[in-house]
């Protein structure tokens, strides 16, 4: 079963800060984030390996609520660059194998 | 070269011809992966590749076939497609389990 993501679109103005969703409902391991813009392959933004853990680099970090099966990724001070739809991938009993969400559709408006 | 290409990027094809995609990996990585990308749905894993080894299988039919001759390379085999194949077929490869993929920039499949 899919991990469900939420929103499934927003749109912003530059500078405004963005919360996607990603939630299981089974158990997870590790879960990816991965940007892709239109017509090109999805670009790897960051792994969180354990719950609690929380990571981050200029301003899109996340975090993972082991408990909850719940990660979140923060956009902060959204630039144009952050276009793009989002995905979430999560790792269950194949690490190999992730079960990726449906995206987010990410608009950011000069 | 860098990162992960792959060859061609747009394919049109019939449905009772055979033709194959390649991908090659630039970055010393140990796993290997082919994904569909269908509009509207979420990305699926056909095959992944582990020192060479296939190690997971999701049930794709039998009309694709991959080949993993070394670390590096990587090709899926395709022959009689049906219309619904028709998506965008990405490679990735990572270094372990634990560290992101890194993709392709995927062919475009168009079978008519």
């Amino acid at each position: 079963q899919q991990p469900v993501q939420s929103p499934q679109a927003v749109i912003l103005r530059e500078g405004e800060d963005a919360v996607i969703n990603c939630s299981s409902s089974k158990a997870l391991y590790s879960v990816h984030w991965y940007r892709q813009k239109h017509g090109e392959a999805p670009v790897f933004l960051m792994i969180l390996l354990k719950g609690g853990e929380q990571k981050g680099h200029d301003k899109i970090s996340a975090s993972f609520n082991e408990k909850k099966q719940q990660s979140s990724l923060y956009l902060t001070a959204s630039q144009l660059s952050y276009s793009g739809t989002y995905f979430c991938g999560g790792a269950g009993d194949s690490n190999y194998q992730l079960i990726w969400g449906a995206g987010t559709k990410l608009i950011i408006k000069p | 070269e860098t990162g992960v290409t792959q060859t061609p990027r747009h394919l049109v094809m019939g449905m009772t011809n055979k033709k194959s995609l390649k991908c090659e990996q630039h970055l010393g990585h140990n796993a290997m992966y082919w994904y569909k990308q269908s509009a509207k749905k979420p990305l699926e894993l056909m095959f992944v590749y582990s020192l060479e080894e296939r190690v997971e299988n999701n049930s794709v039919p039998s009309r694709f076939s991959p080949e993993c001759p070394n670390s590096s390379h990587l090709f899926l085999h395709l022959h009689t497609l049906q219309p619904e194949d028709s998506a965008l077929y990405l490679c990735a490869s990572s270094q372990d389990v634990w560290q992101g993929l890194h993709f392709g920039p995927g062919t475009r499949l168009t079978v008519t």
